[in-house]
């Protein structure tokens, strides 16, 4: 049972910067935010993670709002690469498994 | 590549039939998790083992069973295939220790095609 709720699907133009959204209303203390995405029917691709810092990376940056109930996956300059489906996932430090709701479908257009 | 090594990569079969799954997680890493993908679904988290021993149930059917091995690779055996029992299973792993910031890396999959 997932415990985020992401827009199902999203576009974006091609060089722009996308923002995914992703509600987590119910996060506790020690529980992860965790973004996979899916490119086809490809393994899914570790982006990025975090507990209440914004992070970055060479993918992504990822901000967490202060009372962590939501957080934003920002890909800063999309490519037609980038088109994928997108998971957010909560984690907890108790119990890792990771339950993967229904993700955003972002498609990035020329 | 992840490191995760899964096989056979297609697998087909006929309904009533037993397969198994094989998974060789990446060097060091001692969880491995289990999902089901049907057509145009999400993923569905099966299973997790972590050094041998099985952490975290999800949806998994009673036909289905798997098990992590002293190698640490994982084998998932699906038994009474039924047509719905399509679908692609990945295989991830994560290192040490088990904690929530270990990140997992996936396979390339399985596909059952269950005829």
């Amino acid at each position: 049972d997932a415990k985020t709720t992401q827009p199902p699907s999203m576009d974006c133009a091609e060089g722009r910067a996308a923002n995914l959204p992703c509600n987590h209303s119910t996060i506790s203390g020690n529980e992860y935010v965790y973004w996979y995405r899916q490119i086809h029917s490809q393994g899914p691709q570790y982006i990025i993670h975090g507990l209440k810092n914004n992070e970055t990376n060479e993918m992504a940056s990822l901000i967490i709002t202060e009372d962590r109930k939501s957080s934003t996956l920002i890909l800063p300059h999309a490519t037609l690469r980038d088109t994928a489906v997108y998971y957010c996932i909560v984690r907890s430090q108790t119990n890792n498994d990771m339950r993967f709701g229904a993700g955003t479908r972002l498609t990035v257009k020329p | 590549d992840s490191g995760v090594t899964q096989t056979p990569k297609h697998l087909i079969t006929a309904t009533g039939q037993r397969v198994t799954l094989r998974c060789s997680p990446r060097s060091g890493d001692l969880s491995v998790y289990w999902y089901q993908q049907s057509l145009d679904q999400g993923l569905q988290f099966l299973i997790q083992y972590y050094n041998g021993e099985e952490r975290a149930k999800g949806n998994i059917l009673e036909r289905f069973s798997a098990q992590q091995f002293p190698d640490l690779h994982s084998e998932l055996n699906l038994s009474s295939l039924e047509l719905g029992d399509s679908a692609l299973y990945f295989c991830a792993s994560s290192p040490p220790p088990l904690r929530a910031n270990t990140e997992a890396f996936f396979g390339q999959g399985t596909r059952l095609t269950v005829v």
